[in-house]
């Protein structure tokens, strides 16, 4: 138990449904992220939340929309994706002290949720 | 640019012995460098970090690992290796703000190196 819970841990989708993976952390964080972990390829971050604010998106493109109604809850919303989208799409947190300085404050991760586009 | 570089695809080692899983980097000013393990199946799990101090960091599971500032090293360490051990392991180095995943407290990965403990 990480602390982070990602919620569903499989997804199946078609390319025209809308969907959206969920996650929660009960770390007291206030900085969550979305991670992309795809075969073969090295992690890739998508988005990141500090408290509540979207501070970064990593060229994501639009099929994928993230929401952070607060510091506790993450949301990416999925619609009209493609069969190169499935992947085991990561949540993290992480806590965030500010100013434009290198953390060296610990990430932890869920255990992911497996999507697979059909 | 800031990098993480892990040049081995697979370590394999047998049982009992010990092991070492390799990593560089590169990056501009004081790195801040990280060890996770993903079991199969799982999510990442932090094992250790390296943020300033002594160059031999202790972690779970009875890893450690050696900062070496002039070879721009981190490797992974364990004296005896065990059959759960294996695994794939993941470098990474903290990012500086505005560069690539450069939004502060993120991280930059290496590809993995998937570890083999054979009994």
């Amino acid at each position: 138990e990480t602390g982070v819970t990602q919620t569903p841990r499989h997804l199946v989708m078609g390319m025209t449904n809308k969907k959206s993976l969920k996650c929660e952390q009960h770390l007291g964080h206030n900085a969550m992220y979305w991670y992309k972990q795809s075969a073969k390829k090295p992690l890739e971050l998508m988005f990141v939340y500090n408290f509540k604010e979207q501070t970064e998106n990593n060229s994501v493109p639009s099929r994928f929309s993230p929401e952070c109604p607060n510091s506790s809850h993450l949301f990416l919303h999925l619609h009209t994706l493609q069969p190169e989208d499935s992947a085991l799409y990561l949540c993290a947190s992480s806590q965030d002290r500010g100013g434009n300085v290198r953390s060296g404050n610990t990430i932890y991760f869920g255990e992911g949720s497996w999507l697979t586009v059909v | 640019a800031q990098s993480v570089a892990q040049p081995e695809d697979q370590v394999n080692v047998a049982e009992g012995n010990p092991l070492t899983v390799k990593c560089t980097y590169s990056v501009s000013g004081n790195p801040y460098l990280f060890w996770y393990v993903q079991y199969p199946n799982r999510g990442l799990q932090f094992l250790l970090k390296y943020i300033t101090g002594d160059n031999l960091v202790k972690g779970s599971y009875g890893f450690e690992a050696e900062f070496n500032k002039s070879q721009t090293s981190f490797h992974l360490k364990k004296p005896s290796a065990l059959v759960s051990d294996s695994a794939l392991y993941f470098c990474a180095v903290s990012a500086l703000p505005g560069g690539y995943g450069g939004s502060q407290g993120n991280l930059i990965f290496g590809k993995g190196t998937k570890l083999s403990v054979k009994p």
